[in-house]
């Protein structure tokens, strides 16, 4: 009954590789989200998404994509991955729409990338 | 300079001591004031959130927002050792029937010992 839960958990891989990080809410939320946690637990959004529109795209190199499947999944896809995007990422997700802050962000647990 | 400034810590307390935990901010826009807890390997969670100068009390948390000196605290009374995370604020600016999203400050890591 996890309400935010993005896969895989650990990410390892090698400069240059492709690779996708899923997220799935079941909270019935119309708005989802990546963050990005550096080493410093800074966390900073990198995408929203509201019912499948793209709302907030923050300065984040094009090698990063999302994609929408619908309301309940946002998926983060990374092309020619770099020795800088290790990090934690989290999806996360509100009902922005509906309440605005009322509706806090439930977060996953993130997941954690290694580019090596 | 970053909008929001926490200082990192780390913080070690014995249980039962209070906590204060810090953030100032430039922005005067900022409106919404929040504090996310968030213990390792999680993510963040949720603590307490105030639209308002003043104080806002819940349990062993109290959020105390002061927009004159665009200073925010969170206070943790008889602290215990499941309170050991790190401690986020985030705030928002909310204008024009519209909201941006949550800055975040660094995080604070609170550790507080038996």
């Amino acid at each position: 009954d996890t309400a935010v839960s993005q896969t895989p958990k650990y990410l390892v891989t090698q400069m240059g590789n492709d690779k996708s990080i899923k997220c799935e809410q079941n909270l019935g939320h119309d708005t989802m989200y990546w963050y990005k946690q550096d080493s410093k637990k800074f966390l900073k959004i990198m995408f929203s998404y509201n019912n499948k529109e793209l709302i907030i795209n923050e300065t984040v190199p094009n090698r990063f994509s999302p994609k929408s499947p619908d309301k309940a999944h946002l998926n983060l896809h990374i092309n020619s991955l770099e020795l800088g995007d290790s990090a934690v990422y989290f999806c996360a997700s509100s009902d922005f729409k509906r309440r605005g802050y009322n509706s806090p962000l439930h977060f996953g647990n993130g997941t954690r990338l290694t580019v090596t | 300079q970053k909008e929001v400034e926490q200082d990192p810590g780390p913080l070690s307390v014995p249980e039962g001591a209070i906590v204060s935990l810090n953030c100032t901010y430039s922005n005067s826009a900022f409106q919404y004031f929040m504090w996310y807890r968030q213990y390792s390997r999680k993510g963040p969670e949720l603590l307490m959130y105030t639209y308002s100068s003043g104080n806002k009390e819940d349990g062993r948390f109290t959020a105390q927002v002061d927009k004159s000196s665009k200073y925010i605290s969170l206070f943790i009374r008889d602290s215990q050792p499941s309170d050991s995370a790190t401690y986020l604020c985030a705030m928002a600016e909310i204008s024009s029937g519209s909201a941006r999203q949550l800055t975040f400050g660094s995080g604070t890591q609170l550790t507080v010992l038996p």
